[in-house]
């Protein structure tokens, strides 16, 4: 158990929905981020938040939100969802903004777009 | 582009045996390498990391190797145990000030009986 908790498990959804991916770190850490996990495109980075502050972006969609809550609790918004969108999605934590910190993945969401 | 690939996609190899897992990597100015196990329906869990200050770090039954010439890192396994099958990813850290981990595609290693 990495200490890093995700709600819910499975989503599955239809398609033009939005849905909200919930994730808590490790007590503690400031650092979340957002992956996205698909077959075809592996595992990627979507965004870091670190102290209620986003840090860094990568490969996400305009159609994706995240932000981080004052109680450091992270939540990826996913609208217009399609058919592709349909991934495991992992929030991961850590102590720290940069630098050689350790990332705990959470257990991830399994989403399913219909 | 950027590109963290992996030169096996998949790996077999006894139990007891060791095993080696490559990475390569694109960007020099990368100063962080991880590896990450991912166990069916389970999230990544770190292994092992390494800095770009050195070229080999230790752990209990691993090992991670960082040439940074070619580019090139490695994990080695030793005597491999059935809980070692999973699939296995190098990651590297691009992001100065901030932290943007870059997975390669992964290695599936399978331990045989």
């Amino acid at each position: 158990d990495s200490g890093v908790t995700q709600t819910p498990k499975h989503l599955i959804t239809a398609t033009g929905q939005r849905v909200t991916l919930r994730c808590s770190p490790r007590s503690g850490d400031l650092s979340v981020y957002w992956y996205q996990q698909s077959l075809d495109q592996g595992l990627q980075f979507l965004i870091q938040y670190y102290n209620g502050e986003e840090r860094a972006k990568g490969n996400i969609l305009e159609r994706f939100s995240a932000q981080q809550f004052p109680d450091l609790h992270s939540e990826l918004n996913l609208s217009s969802l399609e058919l592709g969108d349909s991934a495991l999605y992992f929030c991961a934590s850590s102590g720290a903004l940069a630098g050689g910190a350790e990332q705990y993945f959470g257990p991830g969401t399994r989403l399913t777009v219909t | 582009g950027e590109s963290v690939g992996l030169h096996l996609p998949t790996l077999s190899v006894q139990e007891g045996d060791n095993s080696i897992i490559n990475c390569a990597y694109s960007n020099s100015a990368s100063d962080y390498f991880i590896w990450y196990k991912q166990e069916s329906g389970k999230g990544p869990q770190f292994i092992i990391d390494i800095r770009s200050n050195m070229d080999k770090r230790q752990g209990q039954r691993v090992t991670v190797l960082l040439n940074k010439t070619v580019k090139h890192l490695s994990l080695q396994i030793a005597a491999t145990q059935p809980g070692d099958s999973a699939v296995y990813f190098c990651a590297e850290n691009r992001s100065e000030g901030a932290q943007k981990l870059v997975f390669g595609q992964g290695t599936r290693l399978t331990i045989n009986p």
